[in-house]
């Protein structure tokens, strides 16, 4: 999965608790980018960062907050605000010039 | 607004048999196309992508993907398929609006292939 690691791979949160995903790469990639993955639905961007100390919302962006204070870091915090957060949640980033982007193995969030 | 289709929630194919997994795309000016594929449980892998060039495009494990640009088209095709090939496979396209460079995924095929 291409030098970004998540962890943990899977998190088991209490409905009303805050939870933080982590999400680190050594690519020394200026964007990096959060998607939630459900079945059937694909990928759906919650925040994504194109240099740091900035951030801005994806589509569904609502019960998350995110912070971009290194480059290699870009952590995801599901707040109790997020009404349906079980989901698969997948870190990537990226060369922000016309290039793919590079996947982490993935979060496996599981409210109780 | 921008889009990406995957009609096919599944393809089935025998071992040995060419495969092809559909995908349409829809954006205002020139598309940045990509494939990826996924195995369970696990982040995506980078497969081929388009963005300027010859339409056909060859990717990592034998794969390769045309792009039509009259059809908005740019299916994934394997001349023939491994029961390893067995994956959910997804269709991207750069959004080029307000999300710079985040990219906007199709709803994934699940591609099964059978011994």
């Amino acid at each position: 999965d291409g030098g970004i690691t998540q962890s943990p791979k899977y998190l088991f949160r209490k409905e009303g608790q805050n939870v933080t995903l982590s999400c680190e790469q050594n690519l020394n990639h200026d964007a990096m980018y959060w998607y939630r993955q459900d079945p059937g639905q694909g990928l759906r961007l919650i925040y994504y960062s194109q240099i740091v100390n900035d951030f801005q919302k994806g589509d569904i962006a609502e019960g998350y907050s995110v912070s971009r204070e290194k480059k290699e870091s870009f952590p995801l915090t599901v707040t109790s605000a997020q009404k349906n957060p079980t989901a698969f949640y997948l870190c990537a980033s990226s060369i922000p010039t016309y290039n793919e982007q590079f996947f982490g193995p993935g979060t496996r969030l599981t409210v109780l | 607004a921008q889009s990406v289709a995957q009609p096919e929630d599944q393809v089935n194919v025998a071992e040995g048999n060419p495969l092809t997994v559909k995908c349409t795309y829809s954006v205002s000016g020139n598309p940045y196309l990509f494939w990826y594929v996924q195995y369970p449980n696990r982040g995506l892998q980078f497969l081929l992508k388009y963005i300027t060039g010859d339409n056909l495009v060859k990717g990592s494990y034998g794969f390769e993907a045309e792009f039509n640009k009259s059809q908005t088209s740019f299916h994934l095709k394997k001349p023939s398929a491994l029961v390893s090939d067995s994956a959910l496979y997804f269709c991207a396209v750069r959004d080029m609006g307000q999300a710079g460079t985040a990219l906007i995924f199709g709803k994934g095929t699940t591609l099964s292939v059978s011994s």
